[in-house]
């Protein structure tokens, strides 16, 4: 059973820019949460999607948003960057509860 | 503020012996909880789970211990192996579906 993919793995943007990350769960996962990990703080939760409908949030910017589709596959955008938006973005799978599996993750690197 | 805590950042141990890494959360909702390895440019790997209405759970050389009162749990590693030289980190839930994370126990087995 193919795990979970993210694209791109990595990305450099300016200030200012917007990014859009993808995220395809494992086959059958009709849960996908997204996170943020930066030095010393952990991962820091942005957001669950299940079954297309946003059903967990974090306490981030509305700058952070994101989508489901269909089949399942999620996109995560970030609108107008920050340098402190550089982060590694971790995206999660599950069946919509219990055990997450995680992709390798997206290092966003904001100049 | 960081709902789940872990107060050690490192932990280094020598080959054979256990490792015990510990983790403190401060909401009493909570009922669900994880455990992940994480290696540097990879994305976390779940270990083991455990919820609120055990006191243990084992799988392998992997041991997770939950105590309630204290709200504390615990993973034990034994024996150590350099292998498991990485990146801890634990979780919480209380709905199953939306999981906090603490900032991680870098864990060293020396050979």
């Amino acid at each position: 059973k193919a795990g979970v993919t993210q694209t791109p793995r990595y990305l450099i943007k300016t200030r200012g820019q917007q990014v859009t990350l993808s995220c395809s769960p494992i086959s059958g996962h009709r849960s996908v949460s997204w996170y943020q990990q930066t030095p010393g703080q952990g991962l820091q939760f942005l957001f669950e999607y299940f079954s297309e409908t946003q059903r967990n949030k974090g306490n981030f910017p509305g700058r952070f948003s994101g989508r489901q589709f269909s089949n399942s596959r999620s996109e995560m955008n970030v609108s107008t960057l920050e340098l402190g938006d550089s982060a590694l973005y971790l995206c999660a799978s599950s069946l919509g509860w219990g055990e997450q599996f995680f992709g390798p993750g997206t290092r966003l690197t904001v100049l | 503020d960081q709902q789940v805590k872990q107060n050690s950042p490192s932990l280094s141990v020598q080959e054979g012996r256990i490792s015990i890494l510990n983790c403190d959360y401060t909401n009493s909702m909570f009922d669900y909880f994880l455990w992940y390895k994480k290696y540097p440019a990879e994305g976390p790997t779940f270990l083991i789970s455990i919820s609120s209405i055990k006191d243990k759970n084992e799988d392998g050389r992997f041991t997770v211990f939950l105590n309630k009162s204290a709200k504390h749990l615990s993973l034990h590693i034994v024996p150590s192996q350099p292998g498991d030289s990485a990146v801890y980190f634990c979780a919480a839930s209380d709905t199953g579906n939306q999981f906090y994370f603490g900032t991680g126990t870098s864990l060293t087995v020396i050979p």
